[in-house]
Formats: structure tokens, sequence, C-alpha cells
């Protein structure tokens, strides 16, 4: 399959700092990406919806201006959580699917990132 | 929209034995249906799909079953081992649609 790789795989951060994920399509270009939230013990909540060169869809009650999604190239897409607060800790993944039209997506290692 | 429900939301087994998870799904319309695989502290692993022109699929010793007409999917796995153990997700998504909804999840423990 198709890898796609996420980066920090975890990350520890001060109430009120902005923390940086990124995810990138190592073996093909992602036309679009998605970015996730999971809680502990629950399924995936899905955040958003970013396709390459054009502005992120975010599902209802996810705020934009706190998460800010960048799809700037077919290989990488950034999730950046600002003005962090403890309850934005969480583990965060992102997936990308390598085509129009395809359905396969695959996953990144995941974030695990904790704001103190 | 589509709603998936996924059962069991926890499933113990002897090693050697087979598991079987089972996912429904609300809207006729989806025709894509994967199966993931989540470690602990790992992002989803796709582990095998089906699409709705078939009825059945096969690898080694995982397999997916699709009934259209009750709107049903399951996983099985035959010979578990303990690194079977992890989380699984069901998921279904229609055609023309992106995004991918989940199932709640099963825990499965293969026990030695």
């Amino acid at each position: 399959g198709a890898v796609v790789s996420q980066h920090p795989s975890w990350v520890i951060c001060k109430s009120g700092t902005s923390v940086k994920i990124e995810c990138r399509s190592l073996d093909f270009q992602a036309t679009t990406m998605f970015w996730y939230r999971q809680f502990p013990k629950q399924s995936l909540m899905l955040m958003a919806t970013s396709n390459e060169g054009s502005k992120a869809t975010y599902e209802q009650g996810v705020e934009k201006d706190k998460f800010l999604i960048n799809h700037a190239s077919l290989t990488l897409s950034t999730l950046t959580v600002t003005s962090a607060h403890p309850e934005d800790s969480s583990f965060y993944i992102c997936s990308a699917r390598n085509r129009q039209g395809a359905r396969e997506a695959f996953f990144g290692q995941g974030t695990r990132l904790t704001v103190v | 929209g589509e709603n998936v429900e996924q059962h069991p939301s926890t499933l113990s087994v002897q090693e050697g034995d087979s598991a079987v998870i089972k996912c429904t799904y609300s809207d006729s319309a989806s025709n894509y249906f994967p199966w993931y695989k989540q470690e602990l502290g790992k992002g989803p692993q796709l582990i095998i799909d089906i699409r709705s022109n078939v009825g059945e699929k096969k690898d080694q010793r995982i397999a997916v079953t699709l009934n259209k007409t009750a709107k049903h999917f399951s996983l099985h796995i035959t010979e578990t081992q303990p690194e079977d153990s992890a989380v699984y997700f069901c998921a279904a998504i229609r055609a023309g649609f992106q995004k991918l909804v989940f199932g709640t999840g099963t825990r499965l423990l293969v026990s030695p």
C-alpha cells in the first residue's frame, strides 16, 4: 500500500503556543488529504478535508481559525493548532488518497499532542 | 447522511479461534467498505476492503463479506494470533463522496 508519513509522532507544548503537524505522502501524489482527531477509546472524528491548492473544507463544529490546514503541494499537508489549550490534547491523524476518484485511503502514524 | 454501526465493542478469543466483527450501514448508495486495524499509539492500517459489486473477498486469514440487501458487512479472521490484538474499524463511503464514515471500533484481544 501507499505510505503516508506524519511528523512529529508526539509533541508537548505549552498553553498558548502553536504546533504544526506535517503529513507527507511518500510514494504517491495525494490529491486529497484528511485530518482526523481521535480521543482515547473512541473512533476517528473527521476534522477537515483538503484538496491540493484549495482551501480546506471543515466539518461542522471545527474552528478553522484554530486548526489551520495547508495543502500546498501534492505530497504535503500541514495542520497547525494555534493558541493550543489543554483541551486540544488529542491524537491527530492524517490520511490521503492517491488520485481523484480513488477509494482507498492510507493513514499516517498519528501525532500525540499534549498541551500543558 | 451515512451512519455505520459496529458490533461488538470488545471481543476476546483464544489463539487459534475465529473472530467475527459486524457492521451495518444506513446509506444504500455506499459502495466501498474498508476495514482498518489500529494498534495502540499508531494510525489505522488498511487490511482489507470490498466494493459493492462483490459479495466476498479473502486475503489469507482475513475475509470480508457484504450483504447489500441487508446493508451488512463483516470481517472474519481465522486462526487468530496474539498479534491480531488491536482495535478494528469498519468504514463506508458513498459513490461520489470523499468522506469515510467510520464505525465505533472493536477491541479484539487474542489470548495465547
